[in-house]
């Protein structure tokens, strides 16, 4: 397996425009994590699947930010409209069913909003 | 939902030192607490985790502790090497949630 997929890897968009960031779990894991790096902060967690429905969605910042999981091996994190102040890395992550393993990162989204 | 904190937030330590770093979390039916390890520019990899039903875990020069009572976890990192320095974060999990703490940068001086 390739391991969590995320694309793209560099994002550079300006101010009010719209942005899809996309994830691939490894096949047969049943949640999904959309996480998001900054200095600031660390590494908040945003929203969580399981089995493609969305469990908490209470550290999603604002209005802005919508995710979906349309199906098991594909989700989508998107703003809109983008600000500066989303720069960051956006990690997805997934894991098995059994909840007391590890979770599996992807290589990250760095966006910057200009 | 769940809080973990760490402690301390830099740490800078000499070659062959050890270094060790404390985390707390709020929910105490948290029952998986992680390790991650993340280089600069790379993805947080699992170094070592422990599940609420062992005190203490160990894989070479990491050891991970637990009290569930305190409701506190710690990494041990013995005969450190240049190599160790890197950013660490712990984690607490329950059920689906899995929440990170802010992360430790360890510097290792040769």
């Amino acid at each position: 397996d390739a391991g969590v997929i995320q694309s793209p890897r560099h994002e550079v968009t300006e101010m009010g425009q719209e942005v899809t960031l996309r994830c691939k779990p490894i096949s047969g894991h049943n949640s999904l994590f959309w996480y998001r790096q900054t200095m600031m902060r660390g590494l908040e967690l945003l929203i969580y699947f399981n089995n493609n429905v969305p469990i908490d969605d209470s550290g999603m910042p604002e209005d802005r930010f919508s995710a979906k999981m349309p199906n098991a091996s594909f989700s989508t994190l998107k703003i809109q409209p983008s600000e500066p102040r989303d720069s960051a890395v956006y990690f997805c992550a997934s894991r098995p069913s059994d909840r007391t393993t590890e979770a599996f990162f992807g290589q990250g989204t760095r966006l910057t909003v200009v | 939902g769940e809080n973990v904190e760490q402690h301390p937030s830099t740490l800078s330590v000499q070659e062959g030192d050890s270094a060790v770093i404390k985390c707390t979390y709020s929910d105490s039916a948290s029952n998986y607490f992680p390790w991650y390890k993340q280089e600069l520019g790379k993805r947080p990899q699992l170094i070592i985790d422990i599940r609420s039903n062992v005190g203490e875990k160990k894989d070479q020069r990491i050891a991970v502790t637990l009290n569930k009572t305190a409701k506190h976890f710690s990494l041990h990192i013995t005969e450190t090497q240049p190599e160790d320095s890197a950013v660490y974060f712990c984690a607490a999990s329950r059920g689906y949630d899995m929440r990170f703490g802010a992360g430790t940068r360890l510097t290792v001086k040769p």
